[in-house]
C-alpha cells in the first residue's frame, strides 16, 4: 500500500451534476497530481498542486478544478458532469523540490459513473 | 523468455519465463521515466524508475533499459510469476512540462500461466 487514500471509492451521478473527490497524500509528500483513466486507457494528467498552488494543467476544461490544503490533501471538483466524465479518477502524491522529480505514488482511485 | 520488439497490447508467458515489455516514448526532452503495474480495480503501483543520465537500472527481479537514441524503454521481469499478471504502463516526464506531469504510454497486459 502507498499510503495515498481516496474517497469515495465509487460514485454515481447524473449529467449536469457536480462532484467532489478527495485525496490524502502520503506522509511527507508535498505534491498531488490528479489523473483521469478511461476504461482500457492509460491515465491522463488533469492537473497538479504543489504547496497549495496549481503547478501544471493538462488538456482538461475549466469545469475541472481543484484545491490543495495546508496538510497537502487535495480535492478534485468537476462541474456540469458529462457522460464522458465517467472514469477512474486517480490521485498521486510525490515529494518535489525545485526541479527534481521523484516517483509518484497512486491511490486506489474513485470510480465515477455519470448517467 | 519471450520478448517483443514493438509495443503489443498483450503478452502471454509461462510461469518462470523472463518477460520483456516494450514502450516507445514520444518526447525527446523527456528525462524521467517510470514503470507502473496496474491490477484490476486498483491504482497504478510503482515498479521502477530511471533518469535519462542512465541506460539501465535494476530492481528486485526487474530491470529497466533506456535507449534515448530511438526513444525506447523496456521492462524486463525475471522468473515471471502468476502474481505479475497485470497491465503495465510506462510513463515519461520532462523539464518544462506542466508541473511534473506524467505522460502514460499504451499499456501492455501481461498474462502469466502456471
Amino acid at each position: 500500500e502507498t499510503g495515498v487514500t481516496q474517497s469515495p471509492t465509487h460514485l454515481i451521478k447524473t449529467r449536469g451534476q457536480q462532484v467532489t473527490l478527495r485525496c490524502s497524500s502520503q506522509s511527507g509528500h508535498n505534491t498531488v497530481s490528479w489523473y483521469q483513466q478511461a476504461l482500457g486507457q492509460g491515465p491522463q494528467f488533469i492537473f497538479q498542486y504543489y504547496r497549495e498552488e496549481e503547478n501544471g494543467r493538462g488538456n482538461f476544461p475549466p469545469r475541472f478544478s481543484g484545491l490543495q490544503f495546508p496538510n497537502y490533501s487535495s480535492e478534485l471538483n468537476v462541474n456540469a458532469l458529462e457522460l464522458d466524465d465517467s472514469a477512474l479518477y486517480l490521485c498521486a502524491s510525490s515529494w518535489a523540490s525545485g526541479t527534481v522529480r521523484n516517483e509518484q505514488f497512486f491511490g486506489p482511485g474513485t470510480r465515477l459513473t455519470v448517467l | 523468455g519471450e520478448s517483443v520488439g514493438l509495443h503489443l497490447p498483450t503478452l502471454s508467458v509461462q510461469e518462470g519465463d523472463n518477460s520483456i515489455i516494450n514502450c516507445a516514448y514520444s518526447n525527446s526532452a523527456s528525462d524521467y521515466f517510470i514503470w507502473y503495474k496496474q491490477e484490476s480495480g486498483k491504482g497504478p503501483q510503482f515498479i521502477i524508475d530511471i533518469r535519462s543520465n542512465m541506460d539501465k537500472r535494476q530492481g528486485q527481479r526487474v530491470t529497466v533499459l533506456l535507449n534515448k537514441t530511438v526513444k525506447h524503454l523496456s521492462l524486463q521481469i525475471a522468473a515471471t510469476q502468476p502474481g505479475d499478471s497485470a497491465v503495465y504502463f510506462c510513463a515519461e516526464s520532462s523539464r518544462g512540462q506542466a508541473g511534473t506531469a506524467l505522460i502514460f504510454g499504451k499499456g501492455t497486459t501481461l498474462s502469466v500461466s502456471s
